[in-house]
């Protein structure tokens, strides 16, 4: 079955820190691969996508997230966290027979310290 | 600019009662979907219509009818609200291709008490 993990439930650093957020997919043949975001009270933003081409992909916000396909990963990456970066991050793909339909990991929560 | 709207934004139910939460988007998207948000499980699919006229079952569909009432509207009725149903529903549209991800609603926060 298809599916999209994400290992980590809550993520605390302090500003300045450097993020990696793990997402791990489990599709056959060609996959497409989301990060989204959430801030609190707010609906899911797009912040990066992959489709092919080149594994690293630059997002919004200082975001990027690198496609291993032997790994089967697709982590979110940030090299220096702000407070204003605190929400929930979600994991998203697509692909195989299923192309439109996204499946979500379960979410990881960052908290990001002053 | 609206993109896609969701009403109502919080809606209090009693067990067995039925309500139909309303989604319009306004971007000509041929695809429209349907997700329920729970703490831990991050966001599941009820139902999507891939197109006009289409509708298919998710991956927690049980309970739920959707109607795809025009390319523009989608919704989702809950016929006898159970406190299970309690969740934050999102609906989203996109153009069905490989190449975009979804635009979301602003959710609905639906207790069942």
């Amino acid at each position: 079955a298809q599916s999209v993990s994400q290992h980590n439930h809550h993520v605390i650093l302090s500003e300045a820190a450097s993020l990696e957020l793990g997402c791990n997919y489990s599709y056959g043949g060609t996959v497409n691969l989301f990060w989204y975001v959430q801030y609190p009270g707010q609906h899911l933003q797009l912040l990066l996508k992959y489709f092919s081409g080149d594994p690293l992909v630059k997002g919004i916000k200082g975001f990027e997230a690198e496609f291993i396909k032997s790994k089967f990963s697709f982590n979110l990456r940030k090299p220096s966290v702000q407070w204003s970066d605190t929400a929930e991050y979600f994991c998203a793909g697509s692909g195989g027979t299923s192309y439109g339909k996204l499946t979500f990991g379960q979410g990881t929560i960052l908290t990001v310290h002053p | 600019n609206a993109g896609v709207t969701q009403t109502p934004k919080f809606q209090v139910l009693k067990t067995g009662q039925s309500m139909t939460l309303q989604c319009a988007q306004d971007m000509n998207h041929n695809s429209m979907y349907w997700y329920r948000q729970d703490p831990g499980m991050g966001l599941r699919l009820i139902y999507y219509s891939a197109s006009e006229g289409t509708t298919d079952k998710g991956e927690v569909p049980n309970g739920y009818n959707v109607s795809r009432l025009n390319k523009r509207e989608f919704s989702l009725r809950l016929e006898s609200a159970a406190p299970s149903q309690t969740s934050v529903y999102f609906c989203a549209s996109s153009d069905g291709s490989r190449l975009y991800g979804y635009t979301f609603g602003s959710g609905t926060r639906l207790t069942v008490v």
